[in-house]
């Protein structure tokens, strides 16, 4: 079966880094999506990594490692309007999105 | 903000009611997502439609029945539900329908609560 892990929750205080770590196992691989999502609000789009490595976009950073199922997403000085959570979504062999139950991330001042 | 609008953003029905989701798409994307997201659990895709015509149904009951008149429109006829039917019921776009990594553009959702 296909499968993605994510932790259920996670805290962090203002100002810190915060790495929200997710593990996939999937019919084949065209990429990997994170997307935020406020309470109450539409998923919005963060990050695509389809090839190894580090994508650095301002505060926030995605990396994937294909070899190992794994990839992380990487928060530097945090602030509140962060507090949200952050949904792995793998896309399969057959270009469907596989999801994970997603991260709440609560900031602490 | 976003290019996906949804209506109602809340929605209160009982058992032996219908009712209609609707989703419009102001992007000129191609093919449009229902998602049932309920809370601690993935995203459940339920149906998807590439240039109007329906290519996924991922086994969903048919009290649920999408409509696509256009690209972009998208309804989810509801009748008869039950209450564990009660989620957040996302639509979304993108630009492609398959084949290949294309992002998706979500509406905010509306909140169903079956009674």
């Amino acid at each position: 079966g296909q499968n993605i892990d994510q932790p259920t929750e996670m805290t962090a205080t203002e100002g810190a880094i915060v790495q929200i770590n997710c593990t996939y196992q999937t019919s084949g691989f065209n990429g990997l999506f994170w997307y935020q999502q406020h309470a109450g609000e539409a998923p919005t789009f963060l990050s695509y990594n389809v090839l190894d490595g580090l994508e650095e976009k301002g505060r926030f950073s995605s990396f994937l490692s294909r070899s190992k199922g794994y990839s992380y997403l990487l928060l530097k000085e945090l602030q509140m309007k962060d507090s949200a959570s952050y949904l792995c979504a793998v896309m399969d062999s057959n270009y469907q999105l596989i999801w994970g139950a997603g991260t709440k991330l609560i900031i602490k001042p | 903000e976003t290019g996906v609008t949804q209506t109602p953003r809340h929605l209160v029905m009982g058992m032996t009611n219908k009712k209609s989701l609707k989703c419009e798409q102001h992007l000129g994307h191609n093919a449009m997502y229902w998602y049932k997201q309920s809370a601690k659990k993935p995203l459940e895709l339920m149906f998807v439609y590439n240039f109007k015509e329906q290519t996924e149904n991922n086994s969903v009951p048919s009290r649920f029945s999408p409509e696509c008149p256009n690209s972009s429109h998208l309804f989810l006829h509801l009748h008869t539900l039950q209450p564990e039917d009660s989620a957040l019921y996302l639509c979304a776009s993108s630009q492609s329908p398959g084949g290949s990594p294309e992002t998706q553009y979500f509406g905010p959702g509306t909140r169903l609560l079956v009674l």
